[in-house]
């Protein structure tokens, strides 16, 4: 099956601070998503990006599809920003067409 | 705006008794998941679900059936609960296609079984 592997796994931000969290996957999908679980354990949806660019304030997500990796952008870190931060991708094949698979996540720690 | 909800959030189980996670969406979207999340493991697929009348197995679905009848309605079922299946447990939903195909989770629900 396909795999998602995440980098780094955690990260310890000083407020303020801008981060990186990438998301790479081994086979052509279409299908992308990325999600942060806050420490109450409640999981939101970020973006919906299986290509291209999105922004939503701090945020931003990159998606190059061919070469098969994302990345999140945090900007200006806040500590509400901390939790894990997962990816999912689907495959892009007909009879996996359903399944959305989760990669390890990003512990985020954003210290004030 | 209910989203997805998921009954019951919290529960304990002795080994050898069965239990039924009900999640319910009311988004009117056709596919439906059952993850698990285990530390340091992620979030695993047990089951889902592509329409009223259907499943299909995930990652992870030994130990655990699923129904859905109702297009709102996709149950996990524990037959025989094992320690092993002591984990958080998610249900989500989604549309499909049109750029409609965000995932949408419910609140979790704490499994522990002794």
């Amino acid at each position: 099956g396909i795999q998602v592997e995440q980098s780094p796994p955690d990260l310890i931000l000083q407020e303020g601070a801008n981060s990186t969290l990438r998301c790479n996957f081994s086979d052509s999908v279409n299908n992308l998503q990325w999600f942060h679980q806050n420490p109450w354990g409640q999981l939101i949806n970020l973006f919906y990006i299986p290509s291209g660019t999105k922004q939503n304030g701090r945020l931003s997500a990159t998606t190059v599809a061919t070469e098969r990796y994302s990345l999140l952008y945090i900007s200006s870190s806040q500590t509400t920003d901390s939790g894990v931060y997962f990816c999912a991708v689907r495959v892009a094949s007909y009879n996996q067409g359903g399944k959305l698979i989760f990669g390890q996540g990003t512990e985020l720690s954003v210290k004030p | 705006n209910a989203g997805v909800t998921q009954t019951p959030k919290f529960r304990v189980l002795k080994t050898g008794q069965s239990m039924t996670l009900l999640c319910a969406q009311d988004m009117n979207h056709e596919y439906m998941y059952w993850y698990r999340q285990d530390p340091g493991m992620g979030l695993r697929l047990i089951h889902y679900s592509v329409g009223e009348g259907t499943t299909a197995k995930g990652e992870v679905p030994d130990g655990y059936n699923v129904s859905r009848l109702k297009k709102q309605n996709f149950l996990l079922g524990l037959e025989s609960a094992a320690p092993s299946q002591t984990s958080v447990y998610f249900c989500a939903s989604r549309a499909t296609g049109g750029g409609g195909e965000k995932l949408f989770f419910g609140s979790g629900t704490q499994l522990s079984v002794l």
